[in-house]
């Protein structure tokens, strides 16, 4: 079976604290993870990907993720909020063998003043 | 480059009514979707096709059908319209799967009255 769980779904932090956003996932196979980003009315963009190389990811906009295969996470971390980061984020895990991508049911970010 | 581009942006329809939504890339990616997006239950993955003239199942296929005449193109229709399938639909393309991310269009907002 494969499943992505996002922990919260709704996060608040004040502009320049860090942000956390928690995906756990399970899989009985080795998994391709990812974190997309939707902001309001727009598609959705990546972030970052896990593909079975370093564990810690670096993405844009000053996000990363490490994948903790002992934990089964692949959290989202960004030392300083900006306004711009508010917005859904989707942590989308891919099990490597096979078609298709599982969705976590997302995570709004609010980025207070 | 243009990405991945869907046709139309909004519909109304009536219940009963019939509609196709069209997904359009230009990255000669092999594999397409189809998701619907629906408040707190994240992208749910509705039709795929790993390839021209090829199409599957994914999570949610009922009450749609799919055809990829040409590898650049995904046709998502609907054969009679029903108000719980008022969504945001998202198309996606990507190149082999294994460790590629998908590129998603900007979305259809569809309303069944």
């Amino acid at each position: 079976a494969q499943s992505v769980t996002q922990l919260d779904s709704h996060v608040s932090v004040s502009e320049g604290t860090p942000v956390l956003l928690r995906c756990n996932y399970s899989s009985s196979y080795s998994p391709s993870l990812f974190w997309y980003v939707q902001h309001p009315n727009k598609g959705l963009q990546l972030l970052l990907k896990y593909t079975s190389a370093a564990t810690l990811v670096k993405g844009i906009n000053g996000f990363e993720a490490e994948f903790k295969k002992s934990e089964t996470s692949f959290h989202l971390t960004k030392p300083s909020a900006h306004m711009s980061d508010a917005a859904e984020y989707f942590c989308v895990v891919r099990r490597n063998t096979g078609n298709q991508f599982y969705f976590g049911t997302g995570t709004s970010l609010t980025v207070i003043p | 480059n243009a990405g991945v581009t869907q046709t139309p942006k909004f519909r109304v329809l009536k219940t009963g009514q019939s509609m196709t939504l069209l997904c359009a890339q230009d990255m000669n990616h092999e594999y397409m979707y189809w998701y619907r997006q629906d408040p707190g239950m994240g992208l749910r993955l509705i039709h795929y096709s790993v390839g021209e003239g090829t199409t599957a199942k994914g999570e949610v296929p009922d009450g749609y059908n799919v055809s990829r005449l040409k590898k650049q193109n995904f046709l998502l229709g609907l054969e009679s319209a029903a108000p719980s399938q008022t969504s945001v639909y998202f198309c996606a393309s990507s190149w082999f799967p294994e460790t590629y991310e998908q590129y998603f269009g900007p979305g259809t907002r569809l309303t069944v009255t």
